[in-house]
């Protein structure tokens, strides 16, 4: 296993466009999460997964924003009407979802709206 | 509410020289800290961790203490190489069932030859 991956890694979109971004976690995690970094800010959590049900999500994923986990593997984020606020870098992660493991990376997918 | 704060950057040092990184945190009950680093062009790598007071965690020559009484988790290392340039995040995990991380702003260090 390679880690995860993120796709694209880069995505430049006009305004009001719709986007999807794919995450590919670590193939025996059974946890997803989601979190969305702006310049010269830590990463905010988004939103998780445990397998392919959505456990939680964060008052910044507005109704703009939906997440999908189908059958608990890859997991896709799409972002309807987009607004230049919502140019960030977008973060995927994956864990086993025990307590105290580490979470693990993708690079990340560069959103900017234009 | 549950956050984290560090200090500001960039932090600039020459090779060799001695490296703290402050950060505090504000949580209720007893969270798991975290440093991670994020080195260019790659994404967040776990560099230590540490799961309850008095725990030291320790990776690559950096360490890191968890004070309940002053509710800090710094980042030291005693002698930085310009490979450690990056920027360098505190975070914890909330005690539910979630996991998931709450992130200072971020540190950039930049070490010069």
């Amino acid at each position: 296993d390679t880690g995860v991956s993120q796709d694209p890694r880069h995505k430049i979109t006009k305004r009001g466009q719709n986007v999807t971004f794919r995450c590919d976690p670590i193939s025996e995690h059974n946890r997803l999460y989601w979190y969305r970094q702006t310049l010269g800010q830590g990463p905010e959590f988004l939103t998780y997964f445990q397998n392919e049900a959505q456990l939680e999500k964060s008052r910044l994923l507005s109704d703009r924003f939906s997440a999908e986990r189908p059958k608990g593997s890859f997991s896709t984020l799409e972002i309807q009407r987009t607004e230049q606020g919502d140019s960030a870098m977008y973060l995927c992660a994956s864990s086993s979802g025990q307590m105290n493991t580490e979470a693990f990376f993708g690079q990340g997918t560069r959103l900017t709206v234009v | 509410g549950d956050s984290v704060t560090q200090m500001e950057g960039p932090v600039t040092l020459s090779e060799e020289a001695f490296l703290t990184i402050n950060c505090t945190y504000t949580a209720t009950g007893y969270p798991s800290l975290f440093w991670y680093v994020q080195y260019p062009g790659e994404g967040l790598q776990l560099l230590l961790k540490a799961t309850k007071a008095d725990d030291k965690g320790s990776n690559k020559g950096f360490e890191a203490t968890y004070r309940k009484e002053t509710t800090s988790f710094h980042l030291e290392k005693g002698s930085v190489q310009v490979s450690d340039s990056a920027v360098y995040f505190c975070a914890l995990t909330l005690m539910d069932s979630s996991y998931k991380l709450i992130f200072g702003s971020g540190t950039r260090l930049l070490v010069r030859p």
